[in-house]
């Protein structure tokens, strides 16, 4: 298994609608949870980061993390054209002093 | 404030040879970590610098190694490069290290190609 999963996808989405980005993880002790955007051909950016149970808002975007069912997701109301890019979850492990990446999700909105 | 910078962004080398990528981190940041991106792996964490001290390292071969300097600033260096070495290499710093809270800001990457 490993130790941070994502939906490869693609994930395709029409302008306007919301996009839903899952990651799932298997260290219980993780503590610290990021969302990165990268676009083809650029580094990654960071959009939201979460470290408590519940949901973070941030604009267009929602960061949701439930511990106790070691999932996160992201949620991107109003998806934009612009939105199209790879999105990647990492969590952070803390007694590992790693910061552990998916392979991400690639996401399409179609204008 | 400046980013974080790579140095070089693209390189060409063929097997065999070595190679050195450098890292400046963003002002103030004492953490750099090193992650080697390719389509089939995804982002794999290589080693974390801070204060020096290389503090976890991922499970790649020992052909890869790094050092960071006193000015934060951090160099990895791949030694007989093989043709699966070729990928994005991504340099991220922070202020504190990664076991902490604090979240890293990646540089643009260094193209590496092995022929």
């Amino acid at each position: 298994q490993k130790e941070v999963e994502q939906n490869s996808g693609p994930l395709s989405v029409p302008e306007g609608a919301i996009a839903s980005l899952n990651c799932t993880y298997s260290d219980r002790g993780s503590q610290s949870f990021f969302w990165y955007r990268q676009y083809s051909g650029k580094s990654p950016e960071l959009i939201m980061f979460i470290y408590s149970n519940g949901d973070k808002e941030d604009g267009r975007f929602t960061a949701q993390l439930n511990k106790a069912s070691q999932y996160v997701s992201l949620l991107i109301r109003d998806s934009q054209p612009s939105d199209s890019a790879t999105y990647l979850c990492a969590v952070n492990n803390g007694g590992g002093f790693k910061t552990i990446f998916g392979a991400g999700t690639r996401l399409f909105v179609k204008a | 404030k400046a980013g974080v910078t790579q140095t070089p962004r693209y390189l060409i080398k063929t097997r065999g040879q070595q190679v050195t990528l450098s890292c400046s981190p963003i002002s103030g940041h004492r953490s750099v970590s090193w992650y080697q991106q390719t389509p089939g792996q995804g982002l794999q964490f290589l080693f974390e610098y801070f204060s020096e001290t290389q503090r976890n390292k991922g499970n790649f071969p020992g052909r890869f190694s790094g050092r960071q300097f006193s000015n934060s600033r951090s160099e990895m260096n791949v030694s007989t490069l093989e043709l699966g070495d070729s990928a994005l290499y991504l340099c991220a710093s922070s202020r504190r290290p990664t076991d902490s809270t604090d979240t890293q800001y990646f540089g643009p990457g260094t193209r590496l190609t092995v022929l």
